[in-house]
């Protein structure tokens, strides 16, 4: 069974452009989940989609946005990029009720200049 | 709200020493409670989990134990590799499924 699999894994853009990264889950899975990882503030909490809708959200400004596909395959997208959004981006899928067991993705790392 | 707390690091032992990685946790409800770890350059695995009071989890030789009167999920493992280095992550997941983590324990083993 193939794993989370996000891409691309690494990234660099410049001050003020937009990305976006994909997040293909397990076969199956219908919660998506988003994670900021720094070595400042760790793992943090984006947004969590389910079946296409957007079920949790964290505290981040507008600028990180996400959408959910029929497939179940995400999309983030971070806009007006700042120097403090370079970071681990990481995707979590999971089966809904399953205890929340996550299964994460290698990330993608995003540097921005 | 939700949160996990977890002892800072970074913790150093020396191979086949005993492990002890602390996490306390408030929430609401029964959560789930698990413990994640990060090899350098990946992204998380988990570990461990434990889905209700008294429940022990355990994998390669790590345990917790979900403790509701102390609220607490400490990681132990009796004697430490090398390999064992890593970054170890406490996680709760509560009723609206969303998973909070600590902020990390970064763990160094010396041979």
């Amino acid at each position: 069974k193939a794993g989370v699999t996000q891409t691309p894994r690494y990234l660099i853009k410049t001050r003020g452009q937009q990305v976006t990264l994909s997040c293909s889950p397990i076969s199956g899975h219908r919660s998506v989940s988003w994670y900021q990882q720094t070595p400042g503030q760790g793992l943090q909490f984006l947004f969590e989609y389910f079946s296409e809708t957007q079920r949790n959200k964290g505290n981040f400004p507008g600028r990180f946005s996400g959408r959910q596909f029929s497939n179940s395959r995400s999309e983030m997208n971070v806009s007006t990029l700042e120097l403090g959004d370079s970071a681990l981006y990481l995707c979590a899928s999971s089966l809904v009720g399953a205890d929340g067991e996550a299964f994460f993705g290698q990330g993608t790392r995003l540097t921005v200049v | 709200g939700d949160s996990v707390t977890q002892m800072e690091g970074p913790v150093t032992l020396s191979e086949e020493a005993f492990l002890t990685i602390n996490c306390t946790y408030t929430a609401t409800g029964y959560p789930s409670l698990f413990w994640y770890v990060q090899y350098p350059g990946e992204g998380l695995q988990l570990l461990l989990k434990a889905t209700k009071a008294d429940d022990k989890g355990s994998n390669k030789g790590f345990e917790a134990t979900y403790r509701k009167e102390t609220t607490s999920f400490h990681l132990e493992k009796g004697s430490v590799q090398v390999s064992d280095s890593a970054v170890y992550f406490c996680a709760l997941s509560g009723r609206d499924d969303k998973i909070i983590f600590g902020k990390g324990t970064r763990l160094h083993i010396l041979p």
